[in-house]
């Protein structure tokens, strides 16, 4: 599958083929982290989200990994389809201010 | 009901114009946020509202005037905008307090400011 070791705006892929999306974080309080998925015209969508005290969790297709250490999040699709081409944000939640603040956003283009 | 609706879908406005953009949840969301989202850009915050109380306010220009009048709704009142303020407004909420629930958004207002 493909994937990226470090943010890049856009990930080209091929019908069937895995993706991994990945996503700098900035605040190491930070203690909840969301995946969106974000379709031209339209609101960001909940994909996955994971708590600090967790390093992995999976959905259905997907699975986010956190790595704390290194404030890194990435976001893993199975079998990406024509339907998951999007541009996914990352999301951090401060836990004082109660801020969710979104990262820069990958753009997913899935070739049939 | 896990919806969050925003009104109108478009708005077009002169910069002497004054509007409001709206939005409306009821799933008992305490915490509601408006975003702004530039083209190809992630959405920025700019206010949230805890309680219907302005708890966080980005220093955003006083041309753009946050309103919760209860727990179910949320303006945004716009007045002398400039064109540069054309983008996607997006508001959110979420259950207040716990550690890790999502937020939920609206599809957004696009407006333009001409």
């Amino acid at each position: 599958g493909e994937s990226v070791g470090l943010h890049l705006p856009t990930l080209s892929v091929q019908e069937g083929d895995n993706s991994i999306i990945n996503c700098a974080y900035s605040n190491s309080a930070s203690d909840y982290f969301i995946w969106y998925k974000q379709e031209s015209g339209k609101g960001p969508q909940f994909i996955i989200d994971i708590r600090s005290n967790m390093d992995k969790r999976q959905g259905q297709r997907v699975t986010v990994l956190l790595n704390k250490t290194v404030k890194h999040l990435s976001l893993q699709i199975a079998a990406t389809q024509p339907g998951d081409s999007a541009v996914y944000f990352c999301a951090e939640k401060d836990p004082g201010a109660g801020k969710l603040i979104f990262g820069q956003g990958t753009t997913l283009q899935v070739k049939p | 009901d896990t919806e969050v609706t925003q009104t109108p879908k478009h708005l077009v406005m002169g910069m002497t114009n004054k509007k409001s953009l709206k939005c409306e949840q009821h799933m008992g969301h305490r915490a509601m946020y408006w975003y702004k989202q530039k083209a190809k850009k992630p959405p920025e915050l700019m206010f949230v509202y805890s309680y219907e109380k302005l708890s966080i306010n980005e220093s955003v220009p006083s041309r753009f005037s946050p309103e919760c009048p209860n727990s179910s709704l949320l303006n945004l009142h716009l007045h002398a905008l400039q064109p540069e303020d054309s983008a996607l407004y997006l508001c959110a909420s979420r259950p207040q307090g716990g550690q890790g629930t999502e937020a939920f958004f609206g599809q957004g207002t696009r407006l333009t400011v001409v």
